[in-house]
């Protein structure tokens, strides 16, 4: 079965430092790859996505992540992380089309240290 | 951009009572839409997929009596918890795709306490 794991649950960053959340995704093909924000008690916000193409794919508020088909990963990354990047992060793909129903990871949570 | 609307936002109800939640496109049709439901600091599962003109599809676990799902209209689908009990407190999501190649737009969610 398909399948995202993010192995960090939480992560502590200081303000200006950079940041790299990790994702791992289960599936034989090239999946649809997401990354969305949440703030407490919030929805979701998407970030950036991934569907072909270039790799490397830049996303909002200075975000971008790699796909690498050969580690089966998403990570997302930042160069220098601002206090309001505290939240909720989760890693999703969709299967066969970009519209289908996500599997999410259980998501990293964020906090940035000042 | 898309925009997807929920309503209630939140709501409080006791155990015993039924609460619908809708979820509306704003200004595009969804032939499907996707309710998800996520436990807090968990991440969101998938409950069921609701299909204009035809039953929803749900998730396996998901009690498709418990959780009547409804797509009117191809802009209007609703999530009926019937008899809810105090674990159906949740944040429910919605989604919808413009079309099955794009992007999912989501909600913003509805908080759901049984008391």
């Amino acid at each position: 079965a398909q399948s995202v794991t993010q192995p960090d649950i939480h992560i502590t960053v200081s303000e200006g430092a950079s940041l790299e959340l990790r994702c791992n995704y289960s599936y034989g093909a090239t999946p649809y790859l997401f990354w969305y924000v949440q703030s407490p008690g919030q929805g979701l916000q998407l970030l950036l996505k991934y569907f072909s193409g270039d790799t490397l794919v830049q996303g909002i508020k200075g975000f971008e992540a790699e796909f690498k088909r050969s580690q089966s990963s998403f990570n997302l990354r930042k160069p220098s992380v601002h206090w309001s990047d505290a939240a909720e992060y989760f890693c999703a793909v969709g299967i066969n089309q970009a519209g289908t129903a996500l599997i999410f990871g259980k998501g990293t949570t964020l906090s940035v240290s000042s | 951009g898309a925009v997807v609307s929920q309503h209630p936002s939140r709501v409080i109800c006791k155990s015993g009572t039924s609460v619908k939640i809708e979820c509306r496109s704003l200004d595009f049709q969804a032939t499907t839409m996707f309710w998800y439901r996520q436990f807090p600091k968990k991440s969101l599962m998938l409950m069921a997929t609701s299909n204009e003109g035809s039953k929803a599809t749900y998730e396996q676990g998901v009690e498709k009596d418990k959780f009547l799902i409804n797509h009117a209209s191809l802009t209007l689908s609703t999530l009926t918890v019937t008899s809810a009990h105090p674990e159906d407190s949740s944040f429910y999501i919605c989604s919808a795709p413009r079309s099955p190649e794009e992007t999912q737009y989501f909600g913003p969610g509805t908080r759901l306490l049984v008391l």
